[in-house]
């Protein structure tokens, strides 16, 4: 079965530390993967997203990897701010899947002053 | 670019009811939209794709008779649930793929969501 899980559920860090949130997918046969934002209550705002030929993308403070290998992204997090709080998703469009998304299970931060 | 909005933002209605989302792409064309549903503290799981001048696919488990997909033009695509009940409460986002989307690596676009809430 495909799945997309992401630990932990939460993480509290303080202002201006460096994070890495974590996302496993069961099947090596991706398309690409997103990461998203989510505000409480609030849709979803796109990070980035990383084609399967690709090993990492960057957006300003914000650097996601893939490794299809291992099942593994990751998105790193660059001098944290209170503004950074809120859930972060994974999703994986399997290769073949009619471009459906899996979502990962989220990871809520909180950056605290 | 790539903007999806949806409407209402948030209805409420009594339970019995139908209620009526749309989904529209506003600067691009999608000839598939997905919907998805998230309960509180949970992730989106996805509900059916709706592709346009075609019938909608479902997930396993989801009701296609409550859940009336119509993605009748390229801009739009709305979900009805009929005869809504308490347990139908949710938020519903839905996500357009722009139909050039292979330039664009296939990214999907969400909208802002719909807070339904069945009395």
């Amino acid at each position: 079965k495909q799945e997309v899980t992401q630990i932990p559920a939460a993480l509290s860090v303080p202002e201006g530390e460096n994070l890495v949130l974590n996302c496993s997918f069961t099947d090596s046969a991706i398309y690409n993967l997103q990461w998203f934002r989510q505000d409480p209550g609030k849709g979803l705002t796109s990070l980035l997203l990383i084609q399967s030929s690709q090993r990492e993308q960057t957006s300003g403070r914000l650097n996601a990897s893939l490794d299809k290998s291992s099942g593994r992204s990751t998105l790193y997090i660059a001098a944290s701010q209170p503004g950074d709080s809120a859930t972060y998703l994974c999703a994986v469009n399997w290769t073949g899947g009619g471009n459906k998304l899996t979502f990962g299970t989220g990871t809520q931060l909180k950056v605290e002053l | 670019g790539a903007v999806v909005s949806q409407h209402p933002s948030r209805v409420i209605c009594k339970s019995g009811t139908s209620v009526k989302i749309e989904c529209r792409s506003l600067d691009f064309q999608a000839t598939t939209m997905f919907w998805y549903r998230q309960f509180p503290k949970q992730s989106l799981m996805l509900m059916a794709t709706s592709n346009e001048g075609s019938k909608a696919t479902y997930e396993q488990g989801v009701e296609k008779d409550k859940f009336l997909i119509n993605h009748a033009s390229l801009t739009l695509s709305t979900l009805t649930v009929t005869s809504a009940h308490p347990e139908d409460s949710s938020f519903y986002i839905c996500s357009a793929r722009d139909w050039g989307g292979w330039y664009r690596g296939n990214e999907q676009f969400f909208g802002p969501g719909t807070r339904l809430t069945v009395l």
